[in-house]
């Protein structure tokens, strides 16, 4: 039973255009939303988080939005650039402090 | 600031034999949480130590074990290993009891080949 999803494993975007990531979750009960960025041969570096109290939140390129009512989660990433090439995460927190990952979603900023 | 560090990089194993992974968690942080992430698919919790003590399991067999010690770095030991193991096993750390103790930040990783 997968409580996270992201349902595109890729994405291609122009450098300077806007990139826009989702996941979509079915349990209610997170109350922690976060952003991870992997490069291959490295772990997971964290980029960004909301708190299920709020519906946006915003760190320099990066803003995520969260639609509780449609269970949703967003990462925007304006302008996108060459170094955000790579595979994004979404992950829920629940419990304690457990991290529930979707699969990801390869990210390709062409020139 | 020194990050999380994780050892060995790389590691070659038979099944049926033990493993001991390593990880030591940033500086300032007193939580530990491992994770496997198998090709393609995103990280999985296993489990996670506070207080040199579990906090918290996800769905893994006993033969996953894990130790805390008081400088908060920590060891993953998976016993009568199986091939479905080959994965990369990432340990993160946190500091429980901030207000960001959320977010948790990851070492590189230890790719386990099981063979």
């Amino acid at each position: 039973d997968q409580q996270v999803k992201q349902n595109s494993p890729s994405l291609s975007v122009q450098e300077g255009r806007i990139s826009i990531l989702n996941c979509d979750y079915t349990n209610s009960m997170f109350d922690y939303f976060l952003w991870y960025k992997k490069y291959p041969a490295e772990g997971p570096t964290f980029l960004i988080s909301i708190s299920s109290i709020k519906d946006k939140n915003e760190d320099g390129r990066f803003t995520v939005f969260l639609n509780k009512s449609a269970k949703h989660l967003s990462l925007h990433i304006v302008p996108s650039q060459p170094g955000d090439s790579a595979v994004y995460f979404c992950a829920l927190v629940i419990g304690a402090q457990k991290l529930v990952f979707g699969q990801g979603t390869r990210l390709t900023i062409n020139p | 600031e020194t990050g999380v560090t994780q050892s060995p990089t790389h590691l070659i194993k038979t099944r049926g034999q033990q493993v001991t992974l390593r990880c030591s968690s940033q500086s300032g942080h007193n939580t530990v949480s491992w994770y496997q992430q198998a090709l393609g698919q995103g990280p999985q919790f296993i489990f996670q130590y506070y207080r040199e003590e579990e906090n918290g399991r996800g769905n893994f067999p006993p033969r996953f074990s894990g130790l805390q010690f008081p400088n908060y770095s920590s060891e993953l030991n998976v016993n009568a290993l199986e091939l479905d193991d080959s994965a990369l096993y990432l340990c993160a750390s946190s500091n429980s009891g901030t207000g960001d103790s959320y977010e948790q930040y990851f070492g590189p990783g230890t790719r386990l080949t099981v063979t």
